[in-house]
């Protein structure tokens, strides 16, 4: 069985440019998250998926990010314009439902802005 | 609110040396804990879990147990390998979303 496949793995790019990644979760699974994870940190929660609904944004920084799940399987994650301090790692994870806590990650995708 | 705290790394130990890991969490009632593990070039991977007090979770060699006393979740291995470097981070669970340590890197040499 597939894992959770991000793309790309590594993305640079210049302040002010935009950028997406990509995201799709295990087969079945429900529940979507996109985690931030900065250098020498633990991940932290962006946004949070049930099917297509986003059931927890509180901490996507609306101005500049944005995601999507339009069918409730794969997800993207833009940053419009991007800074400085967006260079992290971002991580997807699914799980089969809140319940089990159980996340399964990808390897992430890593941004650095110059 | 609810948060994670982790000894800082990096660990460095010689094979077959004995491992803890350090976690201590603060948080309202008793939250599920987990131990996940991301070896390099990896995404993260569910070590162990606990979902109650006075719990052991164990893998791979791994143990954990929890402890509502000392709200801690401290991670051992009687006898570690090479293969174990990695970065370790400790979590909880509120409600729908898991709330990570900043995470604890080991290092073992031959």
């Amino acid at each position: 069985e597939a894992g959770v496949v991000q793309s790309p793995r590594y993305k640079i790019i210049e302040k002010k440019q935009p950028v997406a990644f990509w995201c799709n979760p295990i087969s079945g699974h429900n529940t979507l998250y996109w985690y931030l994870q900065n250098l020498g940190q633990g991940p932290e929660l962006l946004i949070r998926y049930e099917n297509e609904e986003a059931v927890d944004d509180s901490q996507l920084p609306k101005d500049r990010f944005s995601a999507e799940r339009l069918k409730g399987v794969d997800s993207t994650l833009k940053i419009q314009p991007a800074e400085l301090g967006d260079s992290a790692v971002y991580l997807c994870a699914s799980s089969s439902g809140p319940i089990t806590g159980e996340l399964f990650f990808g390897e992430g995708s890593r941004l650095t802005v110059l | 609110g609810d948060s994670v705290t982790q000894m800082e790394g990096p660990v460095t130990l010689s094979e077959e040396a004995f491992l803890t890991i350090n976690c201590t969490y603060t948080a309202t009632g008793y939250p599920s804990l987990f131990w996940y593990v991301q070896y390099p070039g990896e995404g993260l991977q569910l070590l162990l879990k606990a979902t109650k007090a006075d719990d052991k979770g164990s893998n791979k060699g791994f143990e954990a147990t929890y402890r509502k006393e000392t709200t801690s979740f401290h991670l051992e291995k009687g006898s570690v390998q090479v293969s174990d470097s990695a970065v370790y981070f400790c979590a909880l669970k509120r409600g729908d979303k898991l709330i990570f340590g900043t995470g604890t890197r080991l290092q073992v040499f031959p």
